[in-house]
């Protein structure tokens, strides 16, 4: 257990739809980051959050948007859904100071498009 | 800018054989390089980590890396294959930069062990 959670485990929901994906990190840890992974893609990181601010963009899509609240929990906010969104969605965090060594891992979100 | 590549997109060796799963990276800055491994259906675990201190590194269930700058490779090793170690690994790239804290992944190489 890497003490990173996200809910909901699986998502099913209809092209056009807007759903929400949540993440706690871990105790203390103040950067929470998103990755897609997805058959066509692979594993690919979306943005960063640190302490409330965003920090870095991946290959986020402009119908994606996050936000990462006070208590340190973060939500993924994915629009206007289309099939090519069907992905496994994990966050991940770390303290977000250096030295940067590895990111811990939450057991992901399964969304599903239909 | 950073990159991984994973040389083999699929390795299959027999139980109790070594295992050897290759990546190359690149980086512009000193980089902290990690395996992780998914199991079917799984999260992403660490194996093992590379953060500039000894270049030889082991990790969990028996695995072992080793950091070659010459090369900017990171190979990932095991003596002898388990059943229980089929799954996709993945080679991992991290800058030291501020700003970009970002993990860039390999496309995963999947081990298959044969009985």
């Amino acid at each position: 257990d890497s003490g990173v959670t996200q809910t909901p485990k699986h998502l099913i929901t209809a092209t056009g739809q807007r759903v929400t994906l949540r993440c706690s990190p871990r105790s203390g840890d103040l950067s929470v980051y998103w990755y897609q992974q997805s058959l066509d893609q692979g594993l690919q990181f979306l943005i960063h959050y640190y302490n409330g601010e965003e920090r870095a963009k991946g290959n986020i899509l402009e119908r994606f948007s996050a936000q990462q609240f006070p208590d340190l929990h973060s939500e993924l906010n994915l629009s206007s859904l289309e099939l090519g969104d069907s992905a496994l969605y994990f966050c991940a965090s770390d303290g977000g100071r250096p030295p940067y060594n590895e990111q811990f891992f939450g057991p992901g979100t399964r969304l599903t498009v239909l | 800018a950073q990159s991984v590549t994973q040389l083999d997109s699929h390795v299959s060796v027999s139980e109790g054989t070594p295992v050897l799963l290759r990546c190359n990276y690149s980086s512009s800055y000193s980089p902290s390089l990690f395996w992780y491994v998914q199991h079917p259906n799984k999260g992403l675990q660490l194996l093992l980590k590379y953060t500039s201190a000894a270049t030889l590194v082991k990790g969990i269930n028996g695995f072992e890396a080793e950091f070659k700058k010459s090369e900017t490779s990171f190979h990932l090793t095991k003596p002898s294959a388990h059943m229980s170690d089929a799954a996709e690994y993945f080679c991992v790239v991290r800058s030291s930069n501020f700003g970009n804290e970002k993990l860039t992944f390999g496309t995963g190489t999947r081990l298959t062990i044969i009985p």
